[in-house]
């Protein structure tokens, strides 16, 4: 398997540009998380799915910030309007909840740059 | 609440030495345990949990972890550190069924020659 995918694996865009990020989980896993990790905050959840479905999304900063899911094999986070403090290591994970096994599996991340 | 801490962010050991990486929890149902680790420009890789059963489970890359339920810990322990070692290091909290997990801030290895 190769892993959780994620696209682009650096991106640099000026304040105000839409960003989107990519991401391909494992195949067969039934749910989804994207973190945001900052020297500041260090790894945080934004938003986790089950199923296709978002569970919980406590953790989006903004409404600038949405993320969605439309079938088992792809999600994006996108950022509207993108700001300078949005620059971060974006991290999509991936696990099968399955007999109590929860473990989850990381992308590489998308590094993004704000100017 | 829900919470993980590692006390220590920065730990510096020499090559050869050994290695405890300390994690507290705080859960209010049973707790799955995982220790992640990060290499510079990478993502995290796990490198093992704990669901059930023994409290001494064993990873990769050598490391090891004992579950102690009176003291809410989960230490990462390594007898003998090599250079590659160098890294990040996230203890993470979750429980069965339950997706989310809570993350500690990290714990950065430095290993000396």
């Amino acid at each position: 398997d190769a892993g959780v995918i994620q696209s682009p694996r650096h991106e640099v865009t000026e304040m105000g540009q839409e960003v989107t990020l990519r991401c391909k989980p494992i195949s067969g896993h039934n749910s989804l998380f994207w973190y945001r990790q900052t020297m500041m905050r260090g790894l945080e959840l934004l938003i986790y799915f089950n199923n296709n479905v978002p569970i919980d999304d406590s953790g989006m900063p903004e409404d600038r910030f949405s993320a969605k899911m439309p079938n088992a094999s792809f999600s994006t986070l996108k950022i509207q309007p993108s700001e300078p403090r949005d620059s971060a290591v974006y991290f999509c994970a991936s696990s099968l909840i399955e007999g109590g096994n929860n473990e989850q599996f990381f992308g590489p991340g998308t590094r993004l740059t704000v100017l | 609440a829900q919470s993980v801490t590692q006390p220590d962010i920065h730990i510096t050991v020499s090559e050869g030495a050994s290695l405890e990486l300390r994690c507290n929890y705080s859960y209010g149902a049973t707790p799955y345990l995982f220790w992640y680790v990060q290499s510079p420009g990478q993502g995290l890789q796990l490198l093992l949990k704990y669901f059930s059963g023994d409290t001494l489970v064993q990873g990769i890359k050598g490391f090891e972890a004992e579950f102690k339920r009176s003291q809410s810990s989960f230490n990462l322990r390594k007898p003998s550190v090599h250079w590659s070692d160098a890294a990040e290091y996230f203890c993470a909290v979750g429980a069965r069924n339950f997706n989310k997990f809570y993350f500690g801030s990290g714990t950065k290895l430095n290993v000396k020659p």
